[in-house]
């Protein structure tokens, strides 16, 4: 099925440890985003980008490094994992020409920071 | 910076009745999108519907209709004949001008009563 798939779908990482999440699209979408979801702030903005090899920073940059080396990934790395960043990872994608649709959501990454 | 507000954490309705959920937005822009995702308990986020700042009437889509009034920089969800499977987290966002990232609103948990 078309969509956003994100890897993996649960994690727990120790202290200062790294990671990547990676999300691919199969729908040729131009957009990509990663957002986090904590509970009572709803859906924050970590990083996007608006085509390949192009990101851009969101809301909330600070700890995480992204890259879209190919139009159809967008990887997500936490080069030093921190308590804080316990939460709920999701991707999204969008088409610049379907602008009402919103975006496309992957199933979300449920990332434990112990 | 755009700020989406919702002042509902959580919303109780009987099943069968009308239910609103309260959104209000702050943007200099005068183009913008307004729509709304629902995400249940599985955790997918599911689009519902959009408003453009420059559409006349309110969008409306199956048994979901928004209420805008630009004036009042509100985006109200609308949603009639609850069902048992509208129970969920609902969430408000905007797309300001011509950026295809979205601020999301800090969600509205509705629970739809037997």
């Amino acid at each position: 099925n078309a969509g956003v798939t994100q890897t993996p779908k649960f994690r727990v990482l120790k202290t200062g440890q790294s990671m990547t999440l990676l999300c691919a699209q199969d729908m040729n979408h131009e957009y990509m985003y990663w957002y986090r979801q904590d509970p009572g702030m709803g859906l924050r903005l970590i990083h996007y980008s608006v085509g390949e090899g192009t990101t851009a920073k969101g809301e909330v940059p600070d700890g995480y490094n992204v890259s879209r080396l190919k139009k159809q990934n967008f990887l997500l790395g936490l080069e030093s994992a921190a308590p804080s960043q316990t939460s709920v990872y999701f991707c999204a994608s969008s088409s610049w020409d379907r602008i009402h649709y919103g975006y496309t959501f992957g199933s979300g990454t449920r990332l434990t920071v112990v | 910076a755009q700020k989406i507000t919702q002042t509902q954490p959580g919303m109780f309705v009987q099943e069968k009745e009308a239910v609103t959920l309260d959104c209000t937005y702050d943007t200099s822009d005068q183009s913008y999108g307004l729509f709304w995702y629902k995400q249940p308990s599985s955790g997918e986020m599911i689009f519902l519907i959009y408003q453009g700042s420059y559409d006349e009437q309110n969008a409306t889509e199956g048994r979901y209709s928004l209420n805008f009034q630009k004036a009042r920089k509100s985006a109200n969800l609308v949603i009639s004949a609850s069902q048992l499977g509208d129970s969920a987290m609902y969430f408000c966002a905007m797309r300001p001008g011509s950026a295809r990232q979205l601020t999301f609103g800090s969600g509205t948990q509705l629970t739809v009563l037997p």
